[in-house]
């Protein structure tokens, strides 16, 4: 089955507490990328990546990091967590030629105290 | 500044009806819209898409307008049913080169009543 997968889906930490989130993709999509969902503020890209070993600045990178080892995965970083990191996340892919029709996991909760 | 904007929080609707979602922007960089349809504990589902040369796009219930002169689109579902119940996301993007990003609206509660 074609799928994003994000692990863990729930995640409740503490302030400065070095933190990952996993995102992988079994469609050999080269193009993907991270997103934050807030009430009221919608769904913000924070960073994506066209392939692996290329990464760039979404709307919202303050705080995050990401690298792209494998086309597979597409983990995002957080070194130092703060409450206002508190959000619904959200990895996607597709392919290269379709950025714009993304496939989304089932999105990731985080909080941090 | 939001490029994507969609003004109504929530619409309710009744079983059967037509239902208008609203989407404007600002960017006229902007030349692919689309919805995405979000249901609770879900990640967000493409729906149905347009490009700027088509004003219309059909596909079974919905159906996506766009008026470029009014930097306005709208997705019409009909006839409402209650599994539509969900929200609905507007988004654009730009073919220009370098350009990889689809830009959000904060989206829109649909609850279709039985």
């Amino acid at each position: 089955e074609a799928q994003v997968t994000q692990n863990p889906r729930y995640l409740i930490t503490v302030t400065g507490k070095k933190l990952t989130v996993t995102c992988s993709q079994n469609m050999n999509h080269e193009y993907m990328s991270w997103y934050r969902q807030d009430p009221g503020l919608g769904l913000r890209q924070i960073y994506y990546s066209m392939n692996v070993e290329v990464t760039d600045k979404g709307d919202v990178p303050e705080g995050y990091k990401v690298s792209r080892k494998e086309k597979r995965n597409f983990p995002l970083i957080l070194e130092s967590p703060s409450p206002n990191q508190t959000s619904l996340y959200f990895c996607a892919s597709s392919p290269s030629d379709r950025v714009e029709r993304q496939y989304f996991g089932p999105g990731t909760r985080l909080t941090v105290l | 500044d939001q490029q994507v904007k969609q003004n109504s929080p929530s619409l309710s609707v009744q079983e059967g009806r037509i239902s208008i979602l609203n989407c404007d922007y600002t960017n006229s960089m902007f030349d692919y819209f689309l919805w995405y349809k979000k249901y609770p504990a879900e990640g967000p589902t493409f729906l149905i898409s347009i490009s700027s040369i088509k004003d219309k796009n059909e596909d079974g219930r919905f159906t996506v307008f766009l008026n470029k002169s009014a930097k306005h689109l709208s997705l019409h579902i009909v006839p409402s049913q209650p599994g539509d119940s969900a929200v609905y996301f507007c988004a654009a993007s730009s073919s220009g080169a370098g350009s990889y990003q689809l830009t959000f609206g904060k989206g829109t509660k649909l609850s279709v009543i039985p």
